[in-house]
C-alpha cells in the first residue's frame, strides 16, 4: 500500500520568509503527485500537480513542486510567502492503475506572521 | 451553485443515533469518495464509487455504509454513531481516468459531532 510522509507538521514563518514543505511518499510504480491547500474553514483546492514530463511544477499563487523520482520526494516551495498562504498544506499521490484513490499526508500547518 | 454540494454544514447528533451525509455533484463526474479529516491524521478514505452499481471500501469503513442514488449523489450513513466519529467528512469527484491523473473536487465539508 502506498503512504505519504509529511514530516513538517507546523512550520510559522514570517513574510517574504522562503518556503519548503517535504513530502516523501511509499510506492515504487509510476505515480502522480499532488498539493492541495485548506485554508481556515474551507474545503480542499488544489495547489499543484505532476503527472509526468518536466519535474518541476509551477501552481498557482506562487507555488512550485519539484518531483525527486530517487528521493521519492515531492517538496512544496515558495520563495517569498505572504499572511495570506497561512493554511494548511496536504500532499497527495496516486498510482496509475489505482483507480484514482488518492493517499493523502497528515498535512502541515502553515503560518505566516506579519 | 458549487460543483459539489454536502448537507449538512454541521450537525451535532447523539451516541447510537442513525445519521446520513449528503453529497451532490454537478460536475457530471463519474468518481465519487467520501474521506474523514481528523486533526493530525490528514484525510483518510472511507468508501468510494466508480459509478452507481460499483462501491468500494476504503481503509476506514468500519461503522459506516454509502449508498450511490445517481450519478450524482453520495450518501455516506452512520449506522450508530459514535463519539470517535465525531470529525470533518469531506465528498469529493474527480473524472474517469485514462491515466489515474486526475485530482479531485471536494465539497465543503460537513462536520460532525457525535455527543
Amino acid at each position: 500500500a502506498q503512504s505519504v510522509s509529511q514530516h513538517n507538521h507546523h512550520v510559522i514563518l514570517s513574510e517574504a520568509a522562503s518556503l519548503e514543505l517535504g513530502c516523501n511518499y511509499s510506492y515504487g510504480g509510476t505515480v502522480n503527485l499532488f498539493w492541495y491547500v485548506q485554508y481556515p474553514g474551507q474545503h480542499l483546492q488544489l495547489l499543484l500537480k505532476y503527472f509526468s514530463g518536466d519535474p518541476l511544477v509551477k501552481g498557482i499563487k506562487g507555488f512550485e513542486a519539484e518531483f525527486i523520482k530517487s528521493k521519492f520526494s515531492f517538496n512544496l516551495r515558495k520563495p517569498s510567502v505572504q499572511w495570506s498562504d497561512t493554511a494548511e498544506y496536504f500532499c497527495a499521490v496516486n498510482h496509475r492503475g489505482g483507480g484514482n484513490k488518492l493517499t493523502f499526508g497528515t498535512g502541515t500547518q502553515l503560518k505566516v506572521e506579519l | 451553485d458549487a460543483d459539489v454540494t454536502q448537507t449538512p454544514r454541521n450537525r451535532i447528533t447523539k451516541t447510537g443515533k442513525r445519521i446520513m451525509l449528503e453529497c451532490s455533484q454537478t460536475k457530471g463526474h463519474d468518481r465519487m469518495y467520501w474521506y474523514r479529516q481528523d486533526p493530525g491524521l490528514g484525510l483518510r478514505l472511507i468508501y468510494y464509487s466508480f459509478d452507481v452499481k460499483d462501491i468500494n471500501k476504503g481503509e476506514i469503513s468500519d461503522g459506516y455504509s454509502v449508498s450511490r442514488q445517481a450519478q450524482a449523489k453520495f450518501s455516506l450513513s452512520l449506522e450508530s454513531a459514535i463519539p470517535n466519529q465525531t470529525a470533518l467528512y469531506f465528498c469529493a469527484t474527480s473524472d474517469s481516468p485514462t491515466g489515474d491523473g486526475y485530482g479531485y473536487t471536494f465539497g465543503s465539508g460537513t462536520r460532525l459531532t457525535v455527543v
